[in-house]
């Protein structure tokens, strides 16, 4: 089954601890991103990848990493996470980066940062 | 840069009511336009697409179609279920960006018995 797995689901942590979020596609997808969540702005995207070693930034990067060493995983690393990067994150793939290309997601991991 | 502006939420329905949530965009190129549909506990999920101008996308007894002269693309079904009620969420893809998806805000749907 085509998917897009993370995890965790749901973690509650405190300020400064770093913490991973994993993300891995069965589907030999090229392109990756990681998305948040907030009320009343809809989805925006943090990272994104168009493949293996080649990432880029979003609209919100701040306070967030992300590595691409293979093509089905790209972890979204907080190095020091603060109360402001309590969401819910997706993590999404697609073939190419092309505009016609509908993008799969993940079933979403939700953070709480005390 | 992009944006998309969709209808706020919530709305509310009885089963069986017609369903509109507006949705127009702002966009440099051409351009492909999305709704993607958000259920309780899960991640998005593509609903229907168009890619051009006048395309008319479907999915599940939805429609939209895409109005260049007036950018927009309207979500509509006839006739709404309890199984409908979701976050509905209009995207739009410029070709010409590397980053894909622009979003709105997000719909939530609640449909009555």
């Amino acid at each position: 089954e085509a998917q897009v797995t993370q995890n965790p689901r749901y973690l509650i942590t405190v300020t400064g601890k770093k913490l991973t979020v994993t993300c891995s596609q069965n589907m030999n997808h090229e392109y990756m991103s990681w998305y948040r969540q907030d009320p009343g702005l809809g989805l925006r995207q943090i990272y994104y990848s168009m493949n293996v070693e080649v990432t880029d930034k979003g609209d919100v990067p701040e306070g967030y990493k992300v590595s691409r060493k293979e093509k089905r995983n790209f972890p979204l690393i907080l190095e020091s996470p603060s109360p402001n990067q309590t969401s819910l994150y997706f993590c999404a793939s697609s073939f190419g980066r092309g505009s016609k290309q509908p993008q799969h997601f993940g079933d979403g991991t939700r953070l709480s940062i005390l | 840069g992009d944006s998309v502006t969709q209808m706020e939420g919530p709305v509310t329905l009885s089963e069986e009511a017609f369903l509109t949530i507006n949705c127009t965009y702002t966009a440099t190129g051409y351009p492909s336009l999305f709704w993607y549909v958000q259920y309780p506990g899960e991640g998005l999920q593509l609903l229907l697409k168009a890619t051009k101008a006048d395309d008319k996308g479907s999915n599940k007894g939805f429609e939209a179609t895409y109005r260049k002269e007036t950018t927009s693309f309207h979500l509509e079904k006839g006739s709404v279920q309890v199984s409908d009620s979701a976050v509905y969420f209009c995207a739009l893809s410029d070709g010409g960006s590397a980053r894909q998806l622009t979003f709105g805000s997000g719909t939530q749907l609640t449909v009555l018995p």
